[in-house]
Order: C-alpha cells, then sequence, then structure tokens
C-alpha cells in the first residue's frame, strides 16, 4: 500500500518569507504522480502544483515549486514570497500510473500553513 | 460548467437516520471519486466510478454507505443508520481520462455532523 507522511502539522512564517513544506511517500512502484493541494478554510481543495515521476526536472508554477528527490522519496513544496492568501491546509498526495487511477489519490494528514501579516 | 457541484453543503442528523448526498461532476468528465475527511487527517478514498459503473470500493466504504451513478452523470452517496463516527466532511471530485492524472477538480464537499 502506498503512504504519504507530511511531518509538519502547522507551519507559521511572516508575509513575504519563504517556507518549503516537507512531504515524503512511500511505493515499490516506478511510475506516479504526485501533487500539492491547497484547501484554504472553508473552501474546496485546490490543485497548487504537479510533477511527474519520470521526469527530473522539478516543476514551478509561478511563487510554488517542488523539490522532487525520487530516490529519497521525498516531494517538498516552496513557497516564495509567501501571501496572507497562502493561509491554508496544504496536502500532498500520490497517484499510481499503474490500474489507470482506479486506485484514486492518496493523500497524506496535512500541514497548516499561517502567514502572518 | 460551474465545476462540481456538491449538495448540501452541510447535513445535520441524529444517530441511527439515514443521510444521502448528491454530487454534480464537470459535465465531460466520466470519472467520480468520493472522499471522505475528518478533522485534522487528509481525505481518504471511498469509491470510484467510471460512468455509470462503480470500479473501485475502500475498505472504508462499510455496508452501511452505497454510492451510485445510475446515469453517468451525478452522483448519489447514502449512509443509512448513521453513527457518530460518520461526522465528516464528504469531498466528491471529477476526472476524465486524459486529466486523471493531472490532478482532479474537487467540490465544496458536503459536511455531516451525526449527533
Amino acid at each position: 500500500a502506498q503512504t504519504v507522511t507530511q511531518s509538519q502539522p502547522e507551519m507559521s512564517v511572516q508575509e513575504a518569507e519563504t517556507v518549503t513544506l516537507s512531504c515524503t511517500y512511500d511505493t515499490s512502484e516506478n511510475n506516479y504522480y504526485l501533487f500539492w493541494y491547497k484547501q484554504p478554510p472553508s473552501r474546496q481543495m485546490i490543485l497548487v502544483i504537479r510533477q511527474e515521476a519520470y521526469k527530473q526536472q522539478n516543476a514551478t508554477e509561478n511563487r510554488f515549486s517542488v523539490n522532487f528527490q525520487k530516490a529519497a522519496k521525498s516531494f517538498s513544496l516552496k513557497i516564495s514570497d509567501s501571501q496572507l492568501g497562502d493561509t491554508a491546509m496544504y496536502f500532498c498526495a500520490f497517484i499510481l500510473y499503474s490500474g489507470g487511477g482506479a486506485d484514486g489519490l492518496t493523500f497524506g494528514k496535512g500541514t497548516h500553513l499561517i502567514i502572518q501579516p | 460548467d460551474t465545476g462540481v457541484s456538491q449538495n448540501p453543503r452541510h447535513k445535520i442528523t441524529k444517530r441511527g437516520q439515514n443521510v444521502t448526498f448528491r454530487c454534480d461532476p464537470i459535465s465531460e468528465h466520466n470519472r467520480l471519486y468520493w472522499y471522505r475527511q475528518t478533522l485534522g487527517q487528509g481525505p481518504e478514498f471511498l469509491t470510484y466510478f467510471q460512468n455509470e459503473a462503480q470500479l473501485e470500493k475502500s475498505r472504508l466504504l462499510s455496508d452501511r454507505f452505497s454510492a451510485e451513478r445510475p446515469k453517468g452523470s451525478f452522483s448519489t452517496l447514502e449512509i443509512q443508520r448513521t453513527e457518530q463516527g460518520d461526522s465528516a466532511m464528504y469531498l466528491c471530485a471529477s476526472s476524465n481520462r486524459d486529466t486523471q492524472f493531472y490532478g482532479y477538480t474537487f467540490g465544496s464537499g458536503t459536511r455531516l455532523t451525526v449527533v
């Protein structure tokens, strides 16, 4: 079975600072996809960034970037120039390519990120 | 298309009652997923539909839970004889064959409170 571990239940940084959220996962498969989702308070889950396991290049989306270390099974999210609107729960998630995605996403427990003014 | 829609947003029910939630996915998405999210936890996979066929069910989906997607469009999730442990946010998500590995589109969820 696949597992996703987020070891930081809560983080707090000042506005404009850079913050890194950690995620590790466990699988014996070689082909999979990794995601970071953002869930603002009382609002829906939004995809932040996606990484294909077969790509060595780290994904970036504006202020968001990842550090993907396949051998270490690590997938951290870096948020640069953090903004008040970045305050949310952040979930790391994983899906296997095999099985056509029928097993669905496996999520970590989340990190509550608070951006202080 | 306004995205994935879930109704109701909130449901309070007494223990032992039956409840039903509805999910309307993005119209061109043929894949639909139900997740359960308890307080302080990440979402946990419950079940998956491809068109009207229910192709995967988690062990979390006990006999009191049933999900349907009769015409391959909207889906319902019914919980019979609710228990306090069923209190959670129930999330629906959809995708299609081309987007399933690009991240699902989630609805806003239905928050169930069993008293």
